[in-house]
This record gives C-alpha cells, sequence and structure tokens, in this order.
C-alpha cells in the first residue's frame, strides 16, 4: 500500500520554467513533510520540510504549498536553473520517536537551458 | 566531517552469495536505517535501528539481516543474494528526539546479483 502518492513521474521544463510536482498522503498520523533531492550518483539530501498548520513555506527558489483538508502538498521551483535537475522525493514522517519517513516514488526533473 | 560512509560503492554478487554492506557514520546519530532505490519504487525501508542493541524491521525486510553493536556501525547482511536484491542501497542517520532531524544519506552501494 503506497502511503505517499507522488506525480508526475517525469517533468522537462524550460529554464526559468516553475516545475510543480505533487504529493498525496492518506494517513491523517502524518505530521512533517519533508522533500529530499537527489542527484545521480549521490544520496538523497533534504531541501525543505513543512508541518501541517502551515499552508506555505518557501527556501530561497523553492516553495512548498500544503492543503491539510485535500491531504496534498507541492513542491514549486521558482526560475528553474539547469543545476536543478535532479530526483525529488517527497515524504512523510509519523510522530517524533518513530523516525520512519515513507517516501514518494520521486519525480526526476530535467531543466533544459 | 565524513558525515555517512557506505562501503563498497559497487558489488556484483552470484546468487546464493552472501555479503556485509558497511555504513558508518561519525555524526554520533542514535537512529540509523537502510533503504533500497529501485526504479519507479522510491525508496524503501528496509530495516532501522533507534540506538546500539536495538534493531526493527522495515517495509521490505526479508532477506536482510542488521545488527548496531556501536553507535557509529550498522552493517546490513545479505544471507544468500538473490537476483530481486538487484538494488542500490542506502544508509541513513539522524538525530533521535527531534521531529525535524533530517536524515543524511551516504552516497549508496550499488549492488547486482546474477
Amino acid at each position: 500500500q503506497q502511503q505517499v502518492k507522488q506525480s508526475p513521474q517525469s517533468l522537462i521544463v524550460q529554464k526559468g520554467g516553475i516545475p510543480i510536482i505533487n504529493c498525496a498522503y492518506e494517513n491523517t498520523a502524518f505530521d512533517y513533510f519533508p522533500w529530499y533531492q537527489q542527484f545521480p550518483g549521490k544520496g538523497p539530501a533534504l531541501l525543505i520540510a513543512i508541518r501541517p498548520d502551515v499552508s506555505e513555506k518557501k527556501e530561497g527558489r523553492f516553495t512548498i504549498s500544503f492543503n491539510k483538508s485535500a491531504k496534498q502538498f507541492s513542491l514549486h521551483i521558482m526560475d528553474s536553473q539547469p543545476g536543478d535537475s535532479a530526483t525529488y522525493f517527497c515524504a512523510a514522517f509519523q510522530g517524533a520517536g518513530s523516525y520512519q519517513l515513507t517516501f514518494g516514488k520521486g519525480t526526476k526533473l530535467s531543466v533544459i537551458p | 566531517n565524513a558525515g555517512v560512509t557506505q562501503t563498497p560503492k559497487f558489488q556484483v554478487l552470484k546468487t546464493g552469495q552472501s555479503m556485509t554492506l558497511q555504513c558508518a557514520q561519525d555524526m554520533n546519530h542514535e537512529y540509523m536505517s537502510w533503504y533500497r532505490q529501485d526504479p519507479g519504487m522510491g525508496l524503501r525501508l528496509i530495516h532501522y535501528s533507534v540506538g546500539a542493541g536495538i534493531t526493527d524491521q522495515g517495509e521490505v525486510p526479508n532477506g536482510y539481516n542488521v545488527s548496531r553493536s556501536t553507535t557509529e556501525d550498522f552493517p546490513l547482511r545479505l544471507l544468500s543474494a538473490a537476483p530481486s536484491q538487484t538494488s542500490v542501497y542506502f544508509c541513513a542517520s539522524t538525530r533521535s528526539g527531534k521531529l525535524e532531524s533530517p536524515l543524511h544519506f551516504g552516497n549508496g552501494t550499488r549492488l547486482t546479483v546474477t
């Protein structure tokens, strides 16, 4: 049973475009939603994260939008650059002390110059 | 500061062979975990540990064994390798007791079982 559904699987945008990656979850016990960025040959690294009591969080060019009632959240990358080309994973975390992240299946983003 | 170090980077095994994937962290993190990454499947949790001497199963534990004798090390053992275990394996660690502590990942071990 996939607890975090991520779409699209892949995404190609022109430099300067705004790619949007969407995630949806069912388990209302999730209380922390991080996004991880992974470059080829490397492990994932935390990019940005949000708690469900916040509707939006910005860090630089990256923004998370969170809709608690719809159980959906999304990542927007403003003014995308070729260096943003990577695989992005959304994740959900249930409860302090659990430390078990449930990951989406990932979105491979390509930003074309 | 090395962070999370995984060895080897690449490994080829024959069906039925056993091996141990090594993972070490130098951040004094209590929590360590192993994930496997397969195309189109995301990252799936194999086993995790919340401290020395304590381990538990994740989503896909079958065919794998772990132990945690020290805070720094968390090896993953494949007892009898199968082609279905061909994957990229990631070790990760974080501080316990803090919801927003990020997972720190190693750079992975790419395993092929023929």
